[in-house]
C-alpha cells in the first residue's frame, strides 16, 4: 500500500523566512502533485511534477522531485502572509489515476 | 469555462437518512473522482468514474456507499442510512484524460446529526 507522508504537519513562520516542507512516499512513482487548500475551501492545483529532477517554481514556492529518493520538496522563499494554508503532496502511482495524499502541512506565516 | 461544480454545499441528515452528493465535471472532462476529507485530515480516494463505467471503486466502502456517472447528467455518489461517522467533507474531481492533473470542486459538507 502506498504511503504519502509529509513533515513537518504544521509550521508557524514569520514573513520573510524561508522554509521547506518534505513529501516522502513509499512506492515508485514518477508523478506527484502539490495542492493548496484554504479553510473551508477546496483545493487549488500549485504543480505537477512529472520525472526525476523536475523542479518548478511559481512566485515564492518551488518544487522539485528526486524519484530515487522518493522525496518531493515544496520550498517557501521569503514568506507572506498570503501563503498561510494547508499544503498537500499527492502521489499518483502510475495505475488508475487514484492519488493518494498527504497528510497536510499546516503553514501559518505570521506578520 | 467553470469549473467542477458540486452541489449541495452543505448537507445536514440525520443517522438513518440517505445523502446524495452530485458532481458535474468541467467542460470536456471525462473521469471523475471523489474523494473524502475526515476533519484535520488528508483526502482519501474512494471511487473514479468514466461515463457509465466505474473503472476503480478500491476506496469506497463495501456497504451503504454507491456512485454513478450516468451519460447525461452529474455523477453521484450516494449514501444510504448515514451514520455520525460519514460526516466529512466529500470532494469531487475531474480530468480531461487518465494521468492527468484532478481539478477540484468546492466540495459538500455532510453533518450527520
Amino acid at each position: 500500500e502506498l504511503k504519502v507522508e509529509q513533515n513537518p504537519l504544521f509550521l508557524s513562520m514569520q514573513e520573510g523566512k524561508n522554509y521547506t516542507i518534505y513529501c516522502n512516499y513509499s512506492t515508485t512513482s514518477d508523478r506527484l502533485y502539490w495542492y493548496r487548500q484554504d479553510p473551508g475551501k477546496s483545493l487549488e492545483s500549485l504543480f505537477v511534477l512529472l520525472s526525476n529532477g523536475a523542479v518548478k517554481q511559481e512566485g515564492r514556492l518551488m518544487a522539485s522531485l528526486d524519484t530515487k529518493a522518493r522525496l518531493s520538496t515544496l520550498h517557501i522563499t521569503a514568506a507572506v502572509h498570503d501563503l498561510s494554508a494547508t499544503y498537500f503532496c499527492a502521489v499518483d502511482p502510475g495505475t488508475a489515476s487514484k492519488l493518494t495524499f498527504g497528510t497536510g502541512t499546516r503553514l501559518q506565516v505570521t506578520l | 469555462n467553470a469549473g467542477v461544480m458540486q452541489n449541495p454545499r452543505h448537507l445536514v441528515r440525520r443517522r438513518g437518512q440517505e445523502a446524495r452528493l452530485r458532481c458535474s465535471p468541467m467542460k470536456g472532462h471525462s473521469h471523475v473522482y471523489w474523494y473524502r476529507q475526515l476533519p484535520e485530515e488528508g483526502l482519501k480516494f474512494m471511487v473514479y468514474l468514466q461515463k457509465e463505467n466505474i473503472i476503480d471503486e478500491s476506496g469506497m466502502p463495501k456497504e451503504r456507499f454507491s456512485a454513478e456517472f450516468p451519460k447525461e447528467g452529474p455523477s453521484i455518489l450516494r449514501i444510504q442510512q448515514v451514520v455520525r461517522g460519514d460526516s466529512a467533507a466529500y470532494f469531487c474531481a475531474s480530468s480531461p484524460r487518465v494521468q492527468e492533473t484532478q481539478y477540484f470542486g468546492p466540495g459538500t459538507r455532510l453533518l450527520v446529526l
